[in-house]
């Protein structure tokens, strides 16, 4: 069974902060995806990352795939009320039809 | 619009009661999944169709029964409800070769009293 491990589990920051958030395994994932889920909502895909060492930019969000494929990494620059919200990260093995999904961290960013 | 819809958003019942939870999706798409959300907000899948076959059937208990009549329905049905059953149910759906990128639906509160 591949697991991934998201850190912190809550963080709560002020506005116009920078965070980062952690997604690890010891799995190695064919691809890799974050999602963001407002309550009372679904889930919304943000990104996919299938590359190792792979870098994607949404405004001011920045995802990192890790070389060997096992981790990555979401950054928030400035972070702004809106991004308030509960991130996700899930990886695909490969040839695999299911996505594994890590147990979220949940952001709140303070006026 | 909408891209995956579900009915009902919220389902309040009795313990031992038999309901169902309906889900579209006019994406497209030849792939459609259950997931549960518990109070902890981890999200387990739970089923998975593929072109109207079952491909994904994770541990859950025989009195959750998935149907897919086509490939834009996967239904949920479930007998005999236990207050452990009380959760968020979400309906996804995807495309082959699209690395499961997931587009999922509203959700479907049900509590069991």
């Amino acid at each position: 069974t591949q697991l991934l491990e998201q850190s912190p589990q809550f963080l709560s920051i002020q506005e116009g902060e920078n965070l980062t958030v952690y997604c690890n395994s010891s799995s190695v994932f064919s691809s890799l995806q974050w999602y963001r889920q407002e309550p009372g909502e679904g889930p919304v895909l943000l990104v996919t990352v299938v590359t190792g060492g792979e870098v994607k930019k949404l405004k001011r969000l920045t995802f990192q795939f890790g070389d060997a494929r096992k981790d990555s990494s979401l950054h928030i620059t400035a972070a702004q009320t809106g991004d308030t919200g509960l991130y996700l990260c899930a990886g695909t093995g490969a040839g695999s039809y299911q996505l594994t999904f890590g147990k979220g961290t949940k952001l709140s960013v303070i006026p | 619009d909408t891209a995956v819809s579900q009915t009902p958003k919220y389902l309040v019942t009795q313990m031992g009661n038999d309901k169902s939870i309906k889900c579209e999706q006019n994406l497209g798409h030849d792939t459609m999944y259950w997931y549960k959300q518990d109070s902890k907000k981890f999200l387990k899948i739970m089923f998975s169709y593929n072109n109207k076959e079952l491909i994904i059937n994770e541990t859950v208990p025989n009195r959750f029964s998935p149907k897919s009549p086509d490939k834009a329905h996967l239904n949920l049905h479930i007998n005999s409800l236990e207050l452990g059953d009380s959760a968020v149910y979400f309906c996804a759906s995807s495309q082959t070769g699209t690395y499961n990128e997931q587009f999922f639906g509203p959700g479907t509160r049900l509590t069991v009293l």
